[in-house]
């Protein structure tokens, strides 16, 4: 999808383990996002970058952790799994330029914790 | 605290008919509003978009309408397919597009 990758796309984990879940561009962008997507609730931010080691915590923040050691990749961390936190996660990239504003997104990884 | 607020849930609209959906924002800073479009099993993908200083933007069957003083924009889809069947996320940001923040969404199924 437009130079993202998320890696898994699928994942079933049990509670209390910790999980990573990992996004990669190929065009150097400088802001990249993750979101969960929840029935009810659209999309909500989790965290997001702005630049290599350079993170902010979003709306639902609680029990991940981010980082960005690199452009091209963000990894969202769940310290210790919830049931609460199975969801689907998309990363995004914000484009710029006034014919292409606005984020674009990966496919996402369906994350179920039993 | 949802400062997007979209409906309906859900949408059901004949082949060619009109699907119409609606949004509602607080914030007055909001300086961009897109609309996307995701597909079952799909990252959303980035339909539409209108900024404040126009009150309408057309893009082949696409419309937003966007109502400044009421804080209120919608979608519009003209002659409804069913390749449109999908759900459809609203958005704003302010800051010219620094942090979105997006409706629940709207399932609209297109019957043939």
């Amino acid at each position: 999808d437009a130079g993202i990758t998320q890696s898994p796309r699928h994942k079933v984990t049990e509670t209390g383990t910790p999980v990573t879940l990992r996004c990669h561009q190929t065009e150097n962008h400088r802001y990249m996002y993750w979101y969960r997507q929840d029935p009810g609730h659209g999309l909500r931010l989790i965290h997001y970058s702005y630049g290599v080691k350079d993170t902010d915590k979003g709306e639902v923040s609680d029990g991940y952790s981010v980082s960005r050691s690199k452009t091209e990749d963000f990894l969202l961390t769940l310290e210790s799994a919830t049931s609460s936190q199975t969801s689907v996660y998309f990363c995004a990239i914000r484009r710029q330029g006034e014919s292409a504003q606005g984020y674009t997104f990966g496919s996402g990884t369906r994350l179920t914790v039993v | 605290q949802q400062q997007v607020k979209q409906s309906p849930q859900s949408l059901i609209v004949q082949k060619g008919g009109i699907s119409i959906i609606n949004c509602a924002y607080e914030n007055t800073a909001f300086d961009y509003f897109p609309w996307y479009q995701q597909f079952p099993g799909k990252g959303p993908a980035l339909l539409i978009a209108i900024r404040p200083d126009v009150s309408e933007k057309k893009e082949g069957r696409f419309t937003i309408s966007f109502n400044k003083s009421a804080k209120q924009f919608s979608l519009h889809i003209m002659d409804s397919q069913p390749g449109d069947s999908a759900t459809y996320f609203c958005a704003a940001s302010d800051n010219y597009g620094q942090n979105f923040v997006f409706g629940p969404g709207t399932r609209l199924s297109v019957l043939p």
